[in-house]
């Protein structure tokens, strides 16, 4: 079936340690989005690609980066300049073809905390 | 810069009742307007989308929402509420561009009393 995969789905960590968020789709959508979500704070945008080997920062980059080598990859670290790292990190993919655009499509998230 | 406004962090409401959850957005020039579903630890559900066209925008679920350019609005609404509708629900707009990102409201968090 075609997804959004995000892995691992909880991750425990060390403060001072990196740690890398997995997000695969094969939906063959060439945007893809990172957003992070804490409680009553909604979902605040990390980094976004529109397309391969390019990537924009969103509202919260700091602390945060990403690479985007191929169409169904967007992995996002997670570094230790990252001051409060523990959340949800949520994994989207765009269906922009056709008519206007297209809603996003979501993974079943990560959920990070820092020890 | 786009924004969205959800004014209620909760929502109760009977079964068998109407339902609205609201929204209001901000952005230059003409919107692009989402809204999404949330359940426990899990990713987010697509209920429907304002491109352009008829302002009352019927999606999943019986959802539907309503476009209202002069008021910045597009609120969520469902005639008659199932326990099951119990979410959180996310409004979501970007700008009228396939190249621009997505902004999510804070959410409300819709429950259904049987």
């Amino acid at each position: 079936d075609g997804g959004i995969t995000q892995s691992p789905k909880y991750l425990f960590r060390k403060e001072g340690q990196n740690v890398t968020l997995s997000c695969e789709q094969n939906l063959n959508h060439d945007a893809m989005y990172w957003y992070r979500q804490d409680p009553g704070q909604g979902l605040r945008l990390i980094y976004y690609s529109q397309i391969v080997n390019d990537f924009q920062k969103g509202d919260i980059a700091e602390g945060y980066s990403v690479s985007r080598e191929k169409k169904e990859s967007f992995p996002l670290t997670v570094t230790s300049a990252q001051k409060n790292p523990t959340a949800f990190y949520l994994c989207a993919s765009r269906d922009d073809r056709g008519e206007g655009t297209g809603e996003l499509f979501f993974g079943e998230g990560s959920r990070l905390t820092v020890l | 810069a786009q924004s969205v406004a959800q004014p209620e962090d909760q929502v109760n409401v009977a079964e068998g009742n109407p339902l609205t959850v609201k929204c209001t957005y901000s952005v230059s020039g003409n919107p692009y307007l989402f809204w999404y579903v949330q359940y426990p630890n899990r990713g987010l559900q697509f209920l429907l989308k304002y491109i352009t066209g008829d302002n009352l925008v019927k999606g999943s679920y019986g959802f539907e929402a309503e476009f209202n350019k002069s008021q910045t609005s597009f609120h969520l609404k469902k005639p008659s509420a199932l326990v099951s509708d119990s979410a959180l629900y996310f409004c979501a707009v970007s700008r009228a561009n396939r190249d621009d990102k997505i902004i999510f409201g804070k959410g409300t968090r819709l429950h259904i009393l049987p």
